[in-house]
């Protein structure tokens, strides 16, 4: 079983909808989540970063975790054509090992 | 915020020649990089962890005489890619563990 599921999509959607994108994991110890974000050709950007359960809030992004159903989700609001990129979940417990989702392409559709 | 480069961001090359790629925290020591290799529509595959000063540690199935991995100091990781072959084409990663671990603009290898 792999350690973080996500679900590659691609999800296209327009300008100004609400996005949510999900993973979920299998280890119930681990205890920081991220989300990158990854422009065509670049490398990943950390977008949001989490410890243990709650919501964190940056802006338009919403970072959410449910530690009791293993689940991880990112809502972006009022979605923007420059917000169409990858979206890559990642998992870690000591942070020196990362265990990243296989990325959801998101477009956003002016 | 802190900044990881990498150095070629291109290269092609030809098969059974040797590549190396490098990897330089630009403002802040890192003892720990990490070094991901992606292939098209697929997630980032951890390759090896490269510790300043001591041997890497590999990842399963990832073989540490084709690639090696060079820690010498606290800025800068190498990894050479070590008679490349076309299935080593790939799209390769490194980060550095700082407050955060920071990730390079990755490298595109295309081997002939």
């Amino acid at each position: 079983q792999k350690e973080v599921e996500q679900d590659p999509g691609p999800l296209s959607v327009p300008e100004g909808a609400i996005v949510s994108l999900n993973c979920t994991y299998s280890n119930s110890a681990f205890q920081y989540f991220m989300w990158y974000r990854q422009y065509s050709r670049k490398g990943p950007e950390l977008l949001m970063y989490t410890y243990s359960s709650g919501n964190k809030e940056d802006g338009r992004f919403t970072a959410q975790v449910d530690k009791s159903s293993k689940y991880i989700s990112l809502f972006i609001r009022d979605s923007q054509p420059s917000d169409s990129a990858t979206y890559l979940c990642a998992i870690t417990n000591t942070g020196n090992q990362f265990y990243f989702g296989t990325g959801t392409s998101l477009t956003v559709i002016p | 915020g802190a900044v990881v480069s990498q150095h070629p961001s291109w290269v092609i090359c030809k098969s059974g020649t040797s590549v190396k790629i490098e990897c330089r925290s630009l403002d802040f020591q890192a003892t720990t990089m990490f070094w991901y290799r992606q292939f098209p529509k697929q997630s980032l595959m951890l390759m090896a962890t490269s510790n300043e000063g001591s041997k890497a540690t590999y990842e399963q199935g990832v073989e540490k005489d084709k690639f090696l991995i060079n820690h010498a100091s606290l800025t800068l990781s190498t990894l050479t890619v070590t008679s490349a072959h076309p299935e080593d084409s790939s799209f390769y990663i490194c980060s550095a563990q700082g407050n955060e671990q920071f990730f390079g603009p990755g490298t595109r290898l295309t081997v002939l």
